[in-house]
């Protein structure tokens, strides 16, 4: 289980994010972050933990191992307002989703 | 450019059968190292991993919905199909189709289908 905190982040553009995904055993760093935005498919932001995806802008970090893993964004743009999931890839099945961190303006 | 979109009835009968297309263009599911899988999102709701297929034809499923799932490809179409059985309207949801690439030393869902709408009503 991924169990994300907080459920809704209320914050102005500019200003710097630090959401949270606490999973219930050790994932090792097998852990995604994913955004998603009103009636569009997720995007994936963050692999292994700290990787950034292919295109993602630089202000985007993650960070943790095991159990603990954080999504921070150093300075928030306009466009960066939406719902954050992370996932988990574990060894085995099933491979879960968090239940999302809205951020709000 | 990889592309993926489901296709499918928006809207199903309970303890009717559910099917649905992924159509994907950009890859080969031939090639090594590369999956697809399902993922749905009932409204308002989290996203829920449902089943993936690899280019070797391994088979992973959720453990809630082994026993109503069924995912297979046809590399030739460049499809993937996805069965759900005995539907009931808690699986009312977008479904989304996903690449599933190996990224340094897991899979990950790299690329995303818009999702297709299916309601469950009777």
């Amino acid at each position: 289980v991924l169990t994300q905190s907080p459920a809704t982040l209320s914050l102005s553009p500019g200003e710097r994010a630090t959401l949270s995904c606490r999973a219930s055993q050790s994932v090792d760093n097998f852990l995604a972050w994913y955004q998603q935005k009103p009636g569009q498919a997720p995007r994936l932001l963050i692999y292994d933990a700290s990787s950034r995806a292919a295109g993602i802008p630089a202000r985007f970090s993650g960070s943790g191992s095991g159990t603990d893993f954080t999504l921070t964004i150093s300075s928030l743009e306009p466009e960066d307002f939406a719902i954050y999931y992370c996932h988990q890839r574990s060894d085995w099945p099933p491979w879960t989703f968090g239940q999302g961190t809205t951020v709000e303006i | 450019q990889v592309t993926l979109k489901e296709s499918g009835p928006t809207l199903v009968k309970p303890t009717q059968t559910l099917t649905l297309t992924c159509s994907f263009s950009g890859f080969s599911l031939v090639t090594s190292g590369v999956g697809v899988g399902w993922i749905r999102q009932p409204p308002g709701k989290a996203l829920e991993w449902l089943a993936l297929i690899y280019w070797n034809d391994d088979k992973r499923y959720s453990p809630s919905l082994t026993t109503r799932v069924t995912i297979t490809k046809d590399i030739y179409k460049n499809q993937v199909v996805l069965t759900v059985t005995g539907v009931e309207p808690t699986d009312t949801a977008t479904y989304f189709c996903a690449r599933d690439m190996a990224l340094h030393r897991r899979f990950y869902f790299d690329y995303w289908g818009q999702g297709a709408p299916v309601t469950v009503s009777s």
